[in-house]
């Protein structure tokens, strides 16, 4: 079965300080994954998402930026964290493209606050 | 641009009632629909997806419809527990590999 794991669970950070979350996915092969972020009082927010090794795209222009150096591996950085980066984090993963479905299964989240 | 309303934002009922909760969206032209359960501080659990070519999905005692052309979907949750009290989302995609569009969610608390 596919599991996804996400860490650290939570992060408290000073700003103005660098980023680095971390996404795997086991259980599958070329899946698709994404970054979502859930803030207080909204709803959650594709940040960007990934068809293969390498290839990102990017849906929110904002200080953030993701990385994928293997098949199930995604990486969310930024370089100086602002007070409005703070929210829940969340990755997922979708089977590729050319299955007929899309269903997107989450990770635990990455609670993040920036002091 | 695609907008998801979830109505109401929050439910409180007794325990063993039935419930119905409602999403709606602005672009008919969706892939997909999909109902994701979230409990406090946790991620997202997958409940039901809707093809957009179906009209209905049931899993246990929840089931879940979706009327394309009038941009709706119901969440039917029936004899309900306190273990069903949590978040619950809506979400649409429009083409397969490609981003979920969610509602702000549904806050369901049942009493016993």
């Amino acid at each position: 079965s596919q599991t996804i794991h996400q860490w650290p669970a939570t992060l408290v950070q000073p700003v103005g300080s660098p980023l680095s979350l971390e996404c795997t996915v086991e259980g599958t092969s070329n899946p698709n994954l994404y970054w979502y972020r859930q803030a207080a009082g909204r709803g959650l927010q594709l940040l960007f998402y990934s068809v293969g090794i390498g290839q990102i795209s990017s849906e929110v222009p904002q200080n953030l930026s993701a990385s994928r150096p293997q098949d199930r591996q995604f990486i969310l950085s930024s370089k100086k964290l602002l007070l409005s980066d703070s929210g829940f984090y969340l990755c997922a993963w979708s089977v590729p493209r050319t299955s007929p479905y899309n269903e997107q299964f989450f990770g635990p989240g990455t609670r993040l606050t920036v002091l | 641009k695609q907008e998801v309303t979830q109505i109401p934002a929050a439910l409180s009922v007794p325990e063993g009632e039935n419930l119905v909760l409602n999403c709606s969206f602005t672009d008919s032209a969706i892939y997909n629909l999909q109902w994701f359960r979230q409990d406090p501080g946790k991620g997202l659990t997958s409940l039901l997806l809707i093809q957009s070519s179906q009209r209905e999905q049931t899993s246990g005692r929840l089931n879940a419809s979706l009327d394309k052309s009038s941009g709706r979907s119901t969440l039917y949750i029936a004899a309900s527990q306190p273990g069903d009290s949590a978040t619950y989302l809506c979400a649409v995609s429009h083409q397969a590999g490609t981003a979920l569009i969610f509602g702000k969610g549904t806050t369901l608390s049942v009493s016993s």
